[in-house]
């Protein structure tokens, strides 16, 4: 059964501060994302990752950076959290060439007050 | 205008009802089509896929796709408490890497 996996379930943090969300997939997927999802807004892109220490930037990549030193690990760094980074956080994967079929994790509710 | 368009819903049907659920894009470029289910406090899940246009079944569900119009739409037949879930549409081009996504119509269906 594939697993995408997300290090927190509900985070709350102050403004200013350095926030690690990580992600973790054990499909041996090249393509992995980060999306924020606000309502209204649906999903929206942040980053993307086709390989290892490769990296690409979404729609909103501001504010943000990400990492991915291993294949299964992309994580996404908020530098320093502002308040307008409130929102749900989801991380996905995919085979290469499998674009429609996104696994996505179960999401990181994240509250920067 | 976002390229995706889709009603946020709630819609709120009885058990047994037909619902449709619908979006419309502006990118006559878009080729695949995709419905993804999302359940509260849960991430999405792949629920149809369907490449240009025409009709799919699975099951209850049928995804149809018109191209000419821009339109797609998810069927669901004798809806069922547990179909209760956000609905979002997403669409692709192939040779890029990136989905773009409706913004989910919430779909309650009361016993």
């Amino acid at each position: 059964d594939v697993k995408v996996t997300q290090s927190s379930r509900y985070l709350v943090k102050r403004t200013g501060e350095k926030v690690f969300l990580e992600c973790v997939q054990d499909m041996d997927h090249e393509n992995m994302f980060w999306y924020r999802q606000d309502p209204g807004l649906g999903l929206r892109l942040i980053y993307f990752s086709y390989d290892v220490k490769m990296k690409e930037k979404g729609d909103i990549p501001e504010g943000y950076s990400v990492s991915r030193e291993k294949k299964e690990r992309f994580s996404l760094i908020l530098e320093s959290a502002s308040t307008n980074q409130t929102s749900m956080y989801l991380c996905a994967s995919t085979d290469v060439g499998a674009q429609d079929e996104q696994y996505f994790g179960p999401g990181t509710r994240l509250t920067v007050t | 205008q976002k390229e995706v368009e889709q009603d946020p819903g709630p819609l709120s049907v009885p058990e047994g009802a037909i619902v449709s659920l619908n979006c419309t894009y502006s990118n006559s470029a878009f080729q695949y089509f995709m419905w993804y289910r999302q359940y509260s406090r849960k991430g999405p899940e792949l629920l149809m896929y369907t490449y240009s246009s025409g009709n799919k079944e699975d099951g209850r569900f049928t995804a149809q796709v018109d191209k000419s119009s821009k339109y797609i739409s998810l069927f669901i037949r004798d809806s069922q408490p547990s179909d209760s879930a956000t609905y979002l549409c997403a669409m692709w081009v192939d040779s890029s890497y990136k989905l773009i996504f409706g913004s989910g119509t919430r779909l309650l269906v009361r016993p």
